[in-house]
């Protein structure tokens, strides 16, 4: 079966610093992948997606970057964070060919200080 | 207006009550729509997915889209404290496999 990992589950930074958060799925090949950030109280952004490595697409222009070095890893990077880029960072997968179905993983909670 | 409007509640029910929670949407294009149950401080974890205009049952829930109203809806009979959570609706196209989000329902059962 298909499993998703992200990590770290918390993080506190402070404003200026840099940013890594990484996602890995297991069990399938070839994935789409998406980063979406979830605000308080509010629906799900999708920041950046990709069909596969070193494939990645923008949705937001913003102070994040987003890269795919190999097929299952995911990775959302920032040189600087902002006080805005606080928020809930979700991770998905889906099948590359024919589903619309997207899976989650557990999400990393980021507080920019 | 939002591509994707659904009303946030709070949406407070007595435990075994029908949960009845819906979605409107602009672009009359989608063809996929999809409920997700999300717990606090946790993933989104898909709960059904249809194709189209129809109705899905899974258990406990029932999916139900009007592609001619652009209205969709998830119902959860005998409903458990357990169901508690936020409830979100996506949905899109057919050459697109990006999700429009709702903004999300959040659901109390009190036992």
């Amino acid at each position: 079966s298909q499993t998703i990992h992200q990590w770290p589950a918390t993080l506190v930074q402070p404003v200026g610093s840099p940013l890594s958060l990484e996602c890995t799925v297991e069990g399938t090949s070839n994935p789409n992948l998406y980063w979406y950030r979830q605000a308080a109280g509010r629906g799900l952004q999708l920041l950046f997606y990709s069909v596969g490595i070193g494939q990645i697409s923008s949705e937001v222009p913003q102070n994040l970057s987003a890269s795919r070095p190999q097929d299952r890893q995911f990775i959302l990077s920032s040189k600087k964070l902002l006080l805005s880029d606080s928020g809930f960072y979700l991770c998905a997968w889906s099948a590359l060919a024919g589903s619309h179905e997207q899976f989650f993983g557990p999400g990393t909670r980021l507080t920019v200080l | 207006q939002k591509e994707v409007e659904q009303d946030p509640g709070p949406l407070s029910v007595p435990e075994g009550a029908i949960v009845s929670l819906n979605c409107t949407y602009s672009n009359s294009a989608f063809q996929y729509f999809m409920w997700y149950r999300q717990y606090s401080r946790k993933g989104p974890e898909l709960l059904m997915y249809t194709y189209s205009s129809g109705n899905k049952e899974d258990g406990r829930f029932t999916a139900q889209v009007d592609k001619s109203s652009k209205y969709i809806s998830l119902f959860i009979r005998d409903s458990q404290p357990s169901d508690s959570a936020t409830y979100l609706c996506a949905m899109s196209l057919t050459n697109d496999y990006k999700l429009s989000f709702g903004a999300g329902t959040t659901v109390t059962v009190r036992a």
